[in-house]
């Protein structure tokens, strides 16, 4: 089956600017997280939807936000970006949100 | 709140050399996973195991939750097992489903 599928793969943006990033997980998973990694702070917890609500949300601010559809897809939306959310964003999936989780290839966002 | 610790924080090995990974959690956990990231960003999941050994050709886990730690190894090692090993924990409790707590990682260089 499928896996984990993360558009786009690579994002240019400007300071000030908001993005928006898509995650659609494997079929049949209905929990979709999503984490940001860099080199100073590593992984780190995004959110997580389950049926079309946010279960959990890390210690980021308000600017990041995300939403689930009814089909589990998951978008990520970021406003006003600064220098410092230049990451790669991963997207991951499981089926209740226990158990193996299974991550997409990831979107590498600079902010420039 | 929880640490994860990892442990050695680089590895530098001959093709064929043996090795063992640790990773040390400071809280309980429902969930542990192990995961290999590839040069390209993808994590790649090796192991879901709260608990118990698994095996998977040439790599295997431990877990012993009792006493909050988690060791991979990995026999024979070749030139593809370098990236980046990363141990992931689920804290128990309901409030904390979906959410992964990643360790800083190992890096491993495996050289010919």
């Amino acid at each position: 089956k499928a896996g984990v599928t993360q558009t786009p793969r690579y994002l240019i943006k400007t300071r000030g600017q908001q993005v928006t990033l898509s995650c659609s997980p494997i079929s049949g998973h209905r929990s979709v997280s999503w984490y940001q990694q860099t080199p100073g702070q590593g992984l780190q917890f995004l959110f997580e939807y389950f049926s079309e609500t946010q279960r959990n949300k890390g210690n980021f601010p308000g600017r990041f936000s995300g939403r689930q559809f009814s089909n589990s897809r998951s978008e990520m939306n970021v406003s006003t970006l600064e220098l410092g959310d230049s990451a790669l964003y991963l997207c991951a999936s499981s089926p209740e949100g226990q158990g193996i989780t299974t991550f997409g290839s990831g979107t590498r966002l600079t902010v420039v | 709140g929880i640490q994860v610790e990892q442990s050695p924080p680089d590895l530098i090995l001959q093709e064929g050399a043996n090795s063992t990974l640790r990773c040390n959690f400071s809280d309980s956990v429902n969930n542990l996973q192990w995961f290999h990231q590839n040069p390209w960003g993808q994590l790649i999941n090796l192991f879901y195991i709260p608990s118990g050994t698994k095996q998977n050709g040439r790599l295997s886990a431990t877990t012993v939750a009792t006493e909050r730690y988690s060791l991979l190894y990995i026999s024979s090692s070749q030139t593809t097992d370098s990236g980046v090993y990363f141990c992931a924990v689920e804290l128990v409790g309901s409030s904390n489903t979906g959410k992964l707590i990643f360790g800083q990682g190992t890096t491993l260089q495996v050289k010919p």
